[in-house]
């Protein structure tokens, strides 16, 4: 039940266009849904998040939307450029563990120019 | 504003060999955490401290992994003895506990671990 299941496991875009990546959870006690961006060789860095009390948050190109019912979320990269190639991970977390996340698997993302 | 600093960045190690990897948080993070990395999966938590409390260690395999944070400030993590599946990216993450439940968790670069 503590599970974060994410999709796909790779996307490949063209530059310009838009990459979509999914999660699904099944704790619905979860309140907090960060997405981790990760470069080779680096640690995860937060991306952007979002709380279960909208449906939907948008920092420059990247939009979080979120479907409380479905206990899915999602990563939407409009105008997907060659420097957002990275692995994106997206995470869960549960108010009452002191901010402990759990992620899901991760999708390599590679936007071909 | 300085990030999380990992040592060293890689080592490799026999197994049965013992290892010991050192973190230093961000200046003024409360909470420190270890999440191990293996190839193709997310981190996932090995051991979270508040200050230099234990506050979730249930997927720390506590007969080979300990952990400690003196003084709340530097940890380090060690295995003893390990073993080939423990190859992996250790991670360490902090971040500042205030008023509220959720923080951003800033990561170092990780210490990746082969164990041959």
């Amino acid at each position: 039940q503590q599970q974060v299941k994410q999709s796909p496991q790779s996307l490949i875009v063209q530059k310009g266009g838009i990459s979509i990546i999914n999660c699904a959870y099944e704790n619905t006690a979860f309140d907090y849904f960060p997405w981790y961006q990760q470069f080779p060789g680096k640690g995860p860095a937060l991306l952007i998040a979002i709380r279960p009390d909208v449906s939907e948050k948008k920092e420059g190109r990247f939009t979080i939307s979120f479907n409380k019912s479905a206990k899915q979320f999602s990563l939407h990269i409009m105008d997907s450029q060659p420097g957002d190639s990275a692995t994106y991970f997206c995470a869960a977390g549960q108010g009452t563990s002191y901010g402990k996340l759990t992620f899901g698997q991760g999708t390599i993302l590679t936007v071909h120019p | 504003e300085a990030g999380v600093a990992q040592s060293p960045r890689y080592k490799i190690i026999e197994k049965r060999q013992s290892v010991a990897f050192w973190c230093n948080p961000i200046s003024g993070h409360a909470t420190l955490y270890w999440y191990q990395q293996i190839l193709g999966q997310g981190p996932k938590l090995l051991i979270q401290f508040q200050n230099n409390g234990v506050v979730d260690d249930s997927q720390l395999p506590k007969d080979r992994f300990s952990a400690e944070r003196l003084k709340g400030v530097d940890s380090t993590l060690k295995i003893q003895p390990a073993k080939l599946e423990d190859s992996a990216v250790y991670l360490c993450a902090s971040s500042f506990t205030g008023s509220m439940s959720y923080n951003e968790q800033f990561f170092g670069p990780g210490t990746r671990l082969t164990v041959l």
